[in-house]
């Protein structure tokens, strides 16, 4: 069965430092898509970086990055220059192509990072 | 324009009320979702529409009740809901629900649903 972990209930970083989120997941799909969320307290779940199983290279979006190891089925999410606006919950999520499940995302439980002044 | 908006953004009702949550986006995507979520925990799917028509539910109780009326507006009728269904009420689309791994779904702000 799918299943994504995530193994850090809480995290601190001090500002302007990077930090790296864990994600591990499971699936016995060749064909897959991984996904980071953020969710700041006001709800709005915010979609961050996207990493397929076939890409080679690792997935970048400005300050955020994907550290993609698939032979050890890890997606850790790497955040340079940590702000105070980082301050949120994260979500590590995946897709696979099971057709009935009809795009379902499979979420992790989520770390909740706070960036320390 | 990459926006999903929810109406209304918070709610307060008690058992035996009937509301509806809304949810719309103009992004030209043909699927939409319903999540549930509590506090400090992933989001719930509870349904999925795609090209306008119910293709996931994750057994979810009859008094939660969806409709799509087109291919922009998604709806979440309520009915005589439990003090345990208060939550925050997610809405999402994307492009397609059964191609494209890397369609990432996009979400609404939320309705934060208070039962009494």
């Amino acid at each position: 069965a799918q299943k994504i972990t995530q193994t850090q209930p809480g995290m601190f970083v001090q500002e302007k430092e990077a930090v790296t989120l864990d994600c591990t997941y499971d699936t016995s799909d060749q064909s897959y898509g991984l996904f980071w969320y953020k969710q700041p307290s006001s709800g709005e779940m915010i979609f961050l970086i996207y990493q397929g199983s076939y890409d080679e290279q690792n997935a970048t979006e400005g300050r955020y990055s994907l550290n993609f190891q698939k032979a050890r089925k890890s997606a850790n999410l790497v955040i340079s220059a940590s702000q105070l606006g980082d301050s949120a919950m994260y979500f590590c999520a995946m897709r696979d192509q099971t057709y009935n499940q009809g795009g379902k995302l499979i979420f992790g439980q989520g770390t909740e990072l706070s960036v320390k002044p | 324009d990459t926006e999903v908006t929810q109406t209304p953004k918070h709610l307060v009702m008690g058992m035996t009320n009937k509301k509806s949550l809304k949810c719309e986006q103009h992004m030209g995507h043909r699927a939409m979702y319903w999540y549930k979520q509590k506090a400090k925990k992933p989001p719930e799917l509870m349904f999925v529409y795609s090209y306008e028509k119910l293709s996931i539910n994750e057994s979810v109780p009859s008094r939660f009740s969806p409709e799509c009326p087109n291919s922009s507006l998604l709806n979440l009728h309520l009915h005589a809901l439990q003090p345990e269904d208060s939550a925050l009420y997610l809405c999402a689309s994307s492009q397609d629900s059964q191609t494209g791994l890397s369609y990432e779904q996009y979400f609404g702000p939320g309705t934060r649903l208070t039962v009494t």
